[in-house]
């Protein structure tokens, strides 16, 4: 595609549900990364994957955050037993394997 | 802790004018800096980056400095333009293939 795309844009979660965030990178960029902003902060590192294989999953703050990639294509955030604190904006970026991110739009989850 | 830091929240500059934004890093290792800016519901794009092994990169009207030995960068933006009035995140990584650590952004308004 033209740009990274991400779905769903807003999500609205009661505390304890589980939600699904999707990241559509550019065709054939091989590396993915998922960031994480909380309002008035800049993006955190969550995790990164060249084409299939996670290599860095350091910041994933708990296990209740898991990310996958099944296909070294599009990729999935998972947050289980949400909390109100993981309300932010989950932003996907993919490059061709040069140091330039390109970010989608980013997704705004808010937990009640 | 913060490996990068933006320490003004927000600046304010009249249209014509020059911006200086500042960023200052901890990390030794990190190898090359970029600027990012951001609008609002808009995933960060790419604006200018540098390596280590240089202290000045100019593209039209953005010029970033790096001064290795004060681990100190700033971003200049010249003549400012109400255009330009968005968030802008200065941001590190160890190796041109490492994750990009990003500062918490400084917010600039340009005044016409």
């Amino acid at each position: 595609g033209a740009g990274v795309s991400q779905s769903p844009r807003y999500k609205v979660a009661k505390r304890g549900q589980d939600v699904a965030l999707r990241c559509d990178p550019i065709s054939g960029h091989v590396s993915l990364f998922w960031y994480q902003q909380a309002l008035g902060q800049g993006p955190e590192f969550l995790t990164y994957f060249q084409n299939e294989a996670q290599l860095d999953k350091s910041g994933l703050p708990s296990d209740r955050f898991f990310a996958e990639r099944p296909e070294g294509s599009v990729s999935t955030l998972k947050i289980q037993r949400t909390q109100q604190e993981d309300s932010a904006v989950y932003l996907c970026a993919s490059t061709s394997g040069a140091n330039v991110l390109t970010f989608g739009a980013g997704s705004r989850l808010t937990v009640l | 802790d913060q490996q990068v830091k933006q320490n003004s929240p927000s600046l304010s500059v009249q249209e014509g004018r020059i911006s200086i934004l500042n960023c200052d890093y901890t990390n030794s290792m990190f190898d090359y800096f970029l600027w990012y800016k951001k609008y609002p519901a808009e995933g960060p794009t790419f604006l200018i980056s540098i390596s280590s092994i240089k202290d000045k990169n100019e593209d039209g009207r953005f010029t970033v400095f790096l001064n290795k030995s004060a681990k100190h960068l700033s971003l200049h933006i010249v003549p400012s333009q109400p255009g330009d009035s968005a968030v802008y995140f200065c941001a590190a990584m160890k190796t041109s293939y490492d994750k990009v650590i990003f500062g918490p952004g400084t917010s600039l308004s340009v005044i016409p």
